[in-house]
């Protein structure tokens, strides 16, 4: 167990609707980091956030977006669900923005898109 | 663009031999290295880390860096079944975005 939690576990959308997923870092982490892994791929980054400002960007679209709170917890808001977006969605926390910090990831959200 | 590269498997060995996973990375500014190791249907926990060239041993797993080869590469010595998962490289290429390659997928043969 890493400390990481998220929620929920399991979600089922339908096309065209948005999703809020939430994640709590662990105690001492000041830094979150989304990811998307769809079956049989790596996770992909989606966004970092530090000290509650967004501190990087990968390859997604606009219609993904998120927000880290004073208590450093975060959410991953997808608005226009699409089919593709059906996937394990990973949150992962770190002590800080260093280069050398270790992501510890919680155990996911899967999103069905339907 | 970013790439991290894995034999995507699968990769099969017998219990109690040596396992071996390759990793390339596009970036030569790279400085950390790590291995996560996921099981079907959970979400990836840390292996161990690696940031010098050289060899770097936990119990039974050893990583292996190369930044002039831009090669990384995990050990696993006496293989047991509980092994069997799929093995994800990740590279930190800036702050803390990791970009990680597909995963090899190891099966230990009992």
């Amino acid at each position: 167990e890493t400390g990481v939690t998220q929620s929920p576990t399991h979600l089922i959308k339908t096309r065209g609707q948005q999703v809020t997923l939430r994640c709590s870092s662990q105690s001492g982490h000041n830094t979150v980091s989304w990811y998307q892994q769809a079956l049989g791929q790596g996770p992909q980054f989606i966004f970092q956030y530090y000290r509650e400002e967004e501190n990087g960007r990968g390859n997604f679209p606009p219609r993904f977006s998120g927000l880290q709170f004073p208590n450093y917890s975060s959410e991953l808001n997808v608005n226009a669900l699409e089919l593709d977006d059906s996937a394990l969605y990973l949150c992962a926390s770190s002590r800080d923005g260093g280069r050398q910090e270790t992501q510890y990831f919680g155990p996911g959200t899967r999103l069905l898109v339907l | 663009q970013k790439e991290v590269e894995q034999n995507s498997g699968p990769l099969s060995v017998p219990e109690g031999a040596i396992a071996s996973l390759n990793c390339t990375y596009s970036d030569r500014g790279s400085q950390s290295f790590f291995w996560y190791r996921q099981y079907s249907g959970k979400s990836p926990e840390l292996i161990m880390s690696i940031y010098s060239n050289g060899d770097k041993e936990d119990g039974r797993f050893t990583a292996q860096l190369n930044k002039a080869s831009q090669y990384v590469s995990l050990l696993i010595r006496d293989s047991q079944p509980s092994d069997s998962a799929t093995y994800l490289c990740a590279v930190n290429f800036l702050s803390n975005q990791f970009y990680f390659g597909t995963g090899t997928s190891l099966t230990v043969i009992p």
